[in-house]
């Protein structure tokens, strides 16, 4: 079945260091979304990326969309506390699916 | 806008029981998704509602099963609970096209004893 892994699965910088996760998956996706959960909470969508080769910024944040539309990652330049959480990419296979597939996740702790 | 509720928040059972969990989407969304979030296995599809139907389903045993309502809440059912289902279930709702992104639910911690 599709696997969707994510690299690393925890990260620890200090504040104002930048970090990056990739997302790979094992199969073509039609789009993949990205997903932010804070200790303790809920995940809580971030950005949708549908185009290959897309790349979208949310102010400090970065996201690509890979070539082959099978990887993607998100960069935060210049760490703050609040980035805190696990980052999920998710998506589906490009048959159109409404089923969604997470990614394993990474952990990041920001040091101040 | 109300976000997405879940009820209960927090659950305790015992082997061999069961239980069902509810989750009300935002106002004007057909579409419920349930997943599984345990440390060890992360957070796992189980199921999909869009209007009434399951429209998708994800590799879980019979014991889970889900239904929707025609006011578009939703309820999933797990049967003789294992201690393997200690996990947090979220839901997310959202409008039911390709490519919407979802709303999660706070959740509902269930452990099983």
């Amino acid at each position: 079945g599709q696997q969707v892994m994510q690299i690393p699965q925890y990260q620890h910088v200090q504040e104002g260091e930048d970090f990056t996760t990739y997302c790979n998956s094992s199969t073509t996706l039609s789009n993949i979304q990205w997903y932010k959960q804070r200790p303790g909470g809920h995940p809580v969508f971030l950005i949708q990326l549908v185009k290959s080769g897309e790349v979208k910024k949310q102010k400090r944040l970065t996201f690509q969309f890979g070539e082959a539309k099978k990887n993607s990652s998100l960069h935060i330049t210049a760490t703050q506390t609040t980035d805190v959480g696990t980052y999920f990419c998710a998506g589906p296979p490009t048959s159109g699916t409404y089923k969604y597939i997470f990614g394993t996740g990474t952990r990041l702790k920001v040091l101040a | 806008k109300a976000g997405v509720t879940q009820t209960p928040r927090y659950l305790i059972k015992t082997r061999g029981q069961q239980v069902t969990l509810s989750c009300s989407p935002i106002s004007g969304h057909r579409s419920v998704s349930w997943y599984q979030q345990t440390p060890g296995q992360g957070l796992q599809f189980l199921f999909e509602y869009f209007s009434e139907t399951q429209r998708n389903k994800g590799n879980f045993p019979g014991r889970f099963s889900g239904r929707q309502f025609s006011n578009s809440r939703s309820e999933m059912n797990v049967s003789t609970l294992e201690l393997g289902d200690s996990a947090l279930y979220l839901c997310a709702s959202s409008p039911g096209q390709l490519y919407n992104e979802q709303f999660f639910g706070p959740g509902t911690r269930l452990t099983v004893l």
